[in-house]
C-alpha cells in the first residue's frame, strides 16, 4: 500500500538559514512524488512535482527537492528561508493512474525573524 | 474561472443537519476530486469523478457522504445528518491530465456543533 511519511511534526528556523523537510514514501512501482504548501486557511499550492528523469527539481519560490530511489525519500530544501515561508508543508505521493494522492501529516515551517 | 472555487468557505452546521458542499473546477477540467482534511493531518481522499461518472468512492467514509456531478462540470458533496466527526476541511481539485495537472481549492471548512 502507497503511504507517505513527514517525520518532523514542526521546525523551527531563523530566517535566511537553510531549510530541509524530509519525506518518506512506500510505494511498489515508480512514483510521481509531490511537495504542496498551505498557508492558514488556503488551499493546497503546488511547489514542485517529480515524475522522471534528472532527481534534482527545482519549483516555486525557491525551493528544490532531491529523489533519492535508494533511501525512498523525496526532501525539500531551501538555501534561504523568508518569513514569508511560514506555512503547512505537504508532501505527497500519486499512484501511476493518477486517481488519488497519499499525502503526509505534514510538517509545520515557523521562521523566526 | 481560472482556478478551482468552493463554497462556501466556512459552514458551521448544528449535529443532524444535512450540508451541501460546492465545487466548481477549472473549465474544461474532465477530472474532478474530494478529498477530507481533518485538523492537523494531511488531506485524505474521498471520490473522484471523471466528468460526469463517479469511478471512485472508496474513501467516502459512510453511507451518509454522497457526492454528484450531473453535467460533468460542478461537483456537490452531501453530507446527510452531520455527526462532530465530519468536522474538517473539505478540498476540491480539478485535473485535465492526470497526476500533472492537478489544481486544487482553496478548501470549505465545516464546522458541527
Amino acid at each position: 500500500a502507497q503511504s507517505v511519511t513527514q517525520p518532523d511534526i514542526h521546525i523551527t528556523v531563523s530566517e535566511g538559514a537553510s531549510l530541509e523537510l524530509r519525506c518518506n514514501y512506500s510505494y511498489g512501482a515508480t512514483p510521481y512524488l509531490f511537495w504542496y504548501v498551505q498557508s492558514p486557511g488556503q488551499g493546497l499550492q503546488l511547489l514542485l512535482k517529480y515524475f522522471s528523469g534528472d532527481t534534482l527539481v527545482q519549483g516555486i519560490k525557491g525551493f528544490e527537492a532531491e529523489f533519492k530511489r535508494s533511501q525512498s525519500s523525496f526532501n525539500l530544501r531551501k538555501p534561504s528561508v523568508h518569513w514569508s515561508d511560514a506555512a503547512e508543508y505537504f508532501c505527497a505521493v500519486v499512484t501511476n493512474t493518477g486517481n488519488q494522492f497519499y499525502f503526509g501529516t505534514g510538517t509545520s515551517l515557523t521562521v523566526i525573524p | 474561472g481560472a482556478g478551482v472555487s468552493q463554497s462556501p468557505r466556512y459552514k458551521v452546521a448544528k449535529r443532524g443537519q444535512d450540508v451541501a458542499l460546492r465545487c466548481d473546477p477549472i473549465s474544461g477540467h474532465v477530472s474532478l476530486f474530494w478529498y477530507q482534511q481533518a485538523l492537523g493531518q494531511g488531506p485524505e481522499f474521498l471520490t473522484y469523478f471523471q466528468n460526469e461518472a463517479q469511478l471512485d468512492k472508496s474513501g467516502l467514509p459512510s453511507d451518509r457522504f454522497f457526492a454528484e456531478r450531473p453535467e460533468g462540470s460542478v461537483s456537490t458533496l452531501k453530507i446527510q445528518r452531520t455527526q462532530q466527526e465530519d468536522s474538517a476541511v473539505y478540498l476540491c481539485a480539478s485535473s485535465s491530465r492526470q497526476p500533472y495537472g492537478y489544481t486544487f481549492g482553496s478548501g470549505t471548512r465545516l464546522t458541527v456543533v
